[in-house]
């Protein structure tokens, strides 16, 4: 069964427009953690937000906001007035305990929002 | 600080010749990750190293993928020989973590590699 799933495989909007990204997740861990990266054409993955599981308090970075709901198992990323820049591919990931100790981070398959002016 | 660095950034080789990928992290982070990312879909761990021990590397095609992280620093990930479906961007990443953690890991920009 797929740990993370972004249901949205591509999003287009144009500048200005709000845009939500929607993240499910999968786990039978009580701690985890979730994370949010973006991937620019230029292909590294810039870190966005990592959340824990016993914080649900939704966050605000600029244009930029989180909200966490673990009674439905999401995590999903809104930018508002949305910029051209922001195109890019989002992607939404999973931390969890491993058996080695160390924990694993599992990714979803992305979504790629373009944003055009 | 410096940012996770890679080399090269694209490489074209065709079917079973070899090929290394290079690795420095993030000064101070005991653990590396490699990760393969095929077009369209999310990076998928190939094998985490904790300083220069292997932690987990599970999902590593050991027949023909080795790594290695001499040093606890740099780590250079090689594909011999090397398949079609080796075509990939491949990743690495390093955290501060440790056993019992859970740190951001932070990418390099990747590299490339197109089999022909």
């Amino acid at each position: 069964a797929q740990k993370v799933t972004q249901a949205q495989t591509e999003i287009s909007v144009v500048e200005k427009e709000d845009v939500t990204l929607d993240c499910v997740y999968e786990t039978r861990d009580t701690t985890y953690y979730l994370f949010w990266y973006k991937q620019p054409p230029s292909g590294e993955l810039v870190f966005l937000i990592r959340r824990n599981s016993f914080d649900e308090q939704n966050e605000i970075s600029g244009r930029y906001s989180w909200n966490f709901q673990k009674s439905t198992s999401s995590f999903n990323f809104t930018i508002t007035a949305s910029q051209v820049v922001d195109s890019a591919v989002y992607f939404c990931a999973l931390s969890e305990p491993g058996n080695s100790g160390y924990s694993t981070l599992t990714f979803g398959k992305g979504t790629m929002l373009l944003v055009s002016p | 600080e410096a940012g996770v660095a890679q080399s090269p950034r694209y490489k074209i080789i065709e079917k079973r010749q070899s090929v290394a990928f290079w690795c420095n992290p993030i000064s101070g982070h005991a653990t590396l990750y490699w990760y393969q990312q095929i077009l369209g879909q999310g990076p998928k761990l190939l094998i985490q190293f904790q300083n220069n021990g292997v932690v987990d590397d599970s999902q590593l095609p050991k027949d023909r993928f080795s790594a290695e992280r001499l040093k606890g620093v740099d780590s250079t990930l090689k594909i011999q020989p090397a398949k079609l479906e080796d075509s990939a961007v491949y990743l690495c990443a390093s955290s501060l973590e440790g056993q019992g953690r859970t740190d951001t890991q932070y990418f390099g920009p990747g590299t490339r590699l197109t089999v022909l």
